[in-house]
């Protein structure tokens, strides 16, 4: 069945830290993944996606076709980087399948 | 301008009741979807609306959940009869077109409790 996976439910780093968000997906064809992000009382956004190849508040993300992985990663945490964080991908018919999330706490 | 709304925000009703939600998507996004997050598990995919007509429903879990999107603006999801398995986190999404699937714009979800 084509899935998302996140095998860590809860991660929590210190500030500064690196931090790695692990996301794992099994799709037959060539999927468009993202990462999406919820913030405290805020609503679900999309933060990065991987045909842009771009950073985002830092976070970058590369897709690895032949591990069927994309991690998210950041060099240096910040505690506003604690958030709820969903890896998902799109086909081409539009609807987003998920991953069960990653909590991401930041201490300071 | 304003962005994906849903309400309620909250709902709480007791097993066997009907719960209507509601989705108003941002103004001219004909791409509508609905989403829903159990305590604990992953945010599913439940349908998807072009305008007006139905796109792919696939992920709707059984015959007691009923969406419509008349005239394509906004979208309700009833929920008739309420069990205690459908408690959980509802969210409305749209975006412009097909082709700018990642610009799907999330509302702040109706929080449904089945009691």
């Amino acid at each position: 069945a084509q899935r998302v996976t996140q095998p860590e439910k809860l991660l929590s780093v210190f500030k500064g830290a690196p931090v790695e968000l692990k996301c794992n997906y099994s799709y037959s064809g060539s999927p468009e993944l993202f990462w999406y992000v919820q913030y405290s009382r805020q609503r679900l956004q999309l933060l990065l996606r991987h045909i842009s190849r771009e950073s985002i508040k830092g976070f970058t993300a590369d897709l690895n076709k032949g591990e069927t992985s994309f991690h998210l990663k950041k060099p240096f945490a910040q505690e506003e980087d604690s958030a709820m964080y969903y890896c998902a991908y799109n086909t081409n018919a539009g609807k987003s399948t998920f991953g069960d999330g990653t909590t991401l706490t930041v201490k300071p | 301008e304003a962005g994906v709304t849903q309400f309620p925000s909250h709902s709480v009703i007791e097993k066997g009741q009907t719960v209507t939600l509601r989705c108003d998507p941002i103004s001219g996004h004909d791409n509508l979807y609905w989403y829903r997050r159990v305590m604990g598990k992953e945010i599913k995919f439940l349908l998807h609306f072009v305008k007006e007509s139905k796109q792919d429903e696939s992920g709707m879990p059984n015959n007691r959940f009923l969406a419509e999107r008349t005239g394509g603006t906004y979208s309700t999801l009833k929920v008739q009869p309420a069990e205690l398995e459908d408690s959980g986190v509802y969210f409305c999404a749209s975006s412009p077109s097909l082709d700018r699937v990642y610009e799907q714009y999330f509302g702040p979800g109706t929080r449904l409790t089945v009691t």
